[in-house]
C-alpha cells in the first residue's frame, strides 16, 4: 500500500519569502511518480510539478522546485518568492504500480501568504 | 485546448436516489480518473478508465460505478445515495499510456449534496 504524509496542516508565510512544504511517502514499488497539486478555494486541482523515482535531478517548474531525497522518501515542494496568489491548499500525491495505480494523496497543507 | 469539463457543477439529491456525473477529458487524452474529496477522508481514488476499459478501482462499494465512451468521455454513477456520499467529485484526464506517470489534469469538480 502507498501512503503520503504531509505534516504541516497549515502555514503562514510573508509575501516574497521562500516556502517549503513537506511531503514524505511510503511505497514498496521500485518505480513511482510524485506530484504536487494546488487547490485554490475555487476547488479546481492545478498540477504544479512531477518527479519520477528514477530521475537523477530535482524537478523544477518556474518558481516551483521539488527537493527529492529518495533514501529518505521525501519530496518537498519549494516555492520561491511567494506571492499572494499562492495562498491555497497544496497536495502531494504519488502514483505507483508502473503508472497503473490511481493517485494517492496526502491530507494537504493550507498555505496562507500574508502581505 | 479546452480543459477538463464536468457537468453538472452542483447537484442536490436525497438519500436513496441515484446520480450520474459526466466528465469530458482534454482532447486527445485517453485516460479518465475519478476522485472523491471530503473534509474527513480527503482525496480518494475511485476508478480509472483507459480506452473504454476500467484499468483500476479504488476501495469503494459497488454502488459507485463508471464507464467510458469511445470518445473518451466518462460518466460515473452512484446508486442508493447515502448522506456520506456528499462530496466534491473530481475528474482528471491524462494522455495515460498503459504504463506511464503522465500528469493528470483535473476538472472543476461536481459538488454533490445528499439530503
Amino acid at each position: 500500500a502507498q501512503k503520503i504524509t504531509q505534516t504541516q496542516p497549515g502555514m503562514f508565510v510573508q509575501e516574497k519569502e521562500a516556502v517549503t512544504l513537506d511531503c514524505t511517502y511510503d511505497t514498496s514499488d521500485p518505480s513511482y511518480g510524485l506530484f504536487w497539486y494546488k487547490q485554490p478555494s475555487s476547488g479546481e486541482m492545478i498540477f504544479l510539478i512531477y518527479q519520477g523515482s528514477y530521475d537523477q535531478q530535482n524537478a523544477t517548474e518556474g518558481r516551483y522546485s521539488l527537493n527529492f531525497q529518495k533514501a529518505r522518501k521525501s519530496a518537498n515542494l519549494v516555492i520561491s518568492a511567494s506571492q499572494l496568489g499562492d495562498s491555497a491548499m497544496y497536495f502531494c500525491a504519488m502514483r505507483g504500480g508502473g503508472g497503473a495505480d490511481g493517485l494517492t494523496f496526502g491530507k494537504g497543507t493550507h498555505l496562507i501568504i500574508q502581505p | 485546448k479546452a480543459g477538463v469539463t464536468q457537468t453538472p457543477r452542483y447537484l442536490i439529491k436525497t438519500r436513496g436516489q441515484q446520480v450520474t456525473l459526466s466528465c469530458s477529458p482534454i482532447s486527445g487524452h485517453r485516460s479518465v480518473s475519478w476522485y472523491q474529496q471530503t473534509p474527513g477522508q480527503g482525496l480518494q481514488f475511485l476508478f480509472e478508465y483507459f480506452s473504454e476499459t476500467q484499468r483500476n478501482k479504488g476501495n469503494f462499494p459497488g454502488r459507485f460505478s463508471g464507464r467510458q465512451f469511445s470518445n473518451s468521455r466518462s460518466e460515473m454513477n452512484v446508486s442508493t445515495l447515502e448522506l456520506g456520499d456528499s462530496a466534491l467529485y473530481l475528474c482528471a484526464s491524462s494522455q495515460g499510456t498503459i504504463s506511464s506517470y503522465n500528469e493528470q489534469f483535473f476538472g472543476p469538480g461536481t459538488r454533490l449534496t445528499v439530503l
